[in-house]
């Protein structure tokens, strides 16, 4: 398989919290990690890219000092929404790639997830 | 930049029929890969079909299908014979090929509902 996880599925945090969302590729290294928003009955709008051991690369539009993004290892990737406000709000979305598999090299594998919910 | 256009917000399809979803975009690069994603109210996204820029035969996955006009810039996907399971946000993609990372770009999605 290529199995990707995040954690946790759903988050409710009081505004000005920081949350932290984990993606896991579990079953392969993920030398590409994607990060995606999506708000209800839209389509999925990159965010940012990470390469393993490098800095993220945001998408215009995205403040990478409100979505801090690591990757500091081949199988993780977090995500940070800093002092996060309601209109943070939304279901974040992680895939990775993997330019190691031949078979899947130009396929991306998506996680589950995440609802954050900021009051 | 690429952009990914799907024309239909909404579509609906009785069960056991044939429906067919569209979807076009603009490029300038020459290879390239298409999907067609499936997200169910779970909200996992799954991956349904994909075509590689560079065959011109159509991709099949067992009741789904794909016709690539390239010169055209269009991607339909055709579901045969319809199932309930079928219902879900179902969303075109285009990946441009590097070795940097391969990044996707969506279209705006089409909500297809199976009616029985």
């Amino acid at each position: 398989g290529a199995v990707v996880s995040q954690h946790p599925s759903w988050v409710i945090c009081k505004s000005g919290t920081s949350v932290k969302i984990e993606c896991r590729s579990l079953d392969f290294q993920a030398t590409t990690m994607f990060w995606y928003r999506q708000f209800p009955k839209q389509s999925l709008m990159l965010m940012a890219t990470s390469n393993e051991g490098s800095k993220a690369t945001y998408e215009q539009g995205v403040e990478k000092d409100k979505f801090l993004i690591n990757h500091a290892s081949l199988t993780l990737s977090t995500l940070t929404v800093t002092s996060a406000h309601p209109e943070d709000s939304s279901f974040y979305i992680c895939s990775a790639n993997t330019l190691l598999r031949v078979l899947t090299v130009n396929e991306q594998f998506f996680g589950p997830g995440t609802r954050l919910t900021v009051l | 930049a690429q952009t990914v256009t799907q024309s239909q917000p909404e579509m609906s399809v009785q069960e056991a029929e044939t429906v067919t979803l569209s979807c076009t975009y603009d490029t300038s690069e020459n290879n390239y890969y298409l999907f067609w994603y499936k997200q169910p109210p779970s909200r996992q996204m799954i991956l349904v079909i994909r075509q590689e820029a560079y065959k011109q035969q159509n991709a099949t996955e067992n009741r789904f299908s794909v016709n690539f006009q390239k010169a055209a810039k269009s991607f339909s996907l055709k579901i045969s014979d319809s199932q309930l399971g079928d219902t879900a946000m179902y969303f075109c993609a285009f990946m441009k090929v590097n070795n940097a990372g391969n990044m996707l770009t969506f279209g705006g999605g089409t909500r297809l509902m199976v009616k029985p």
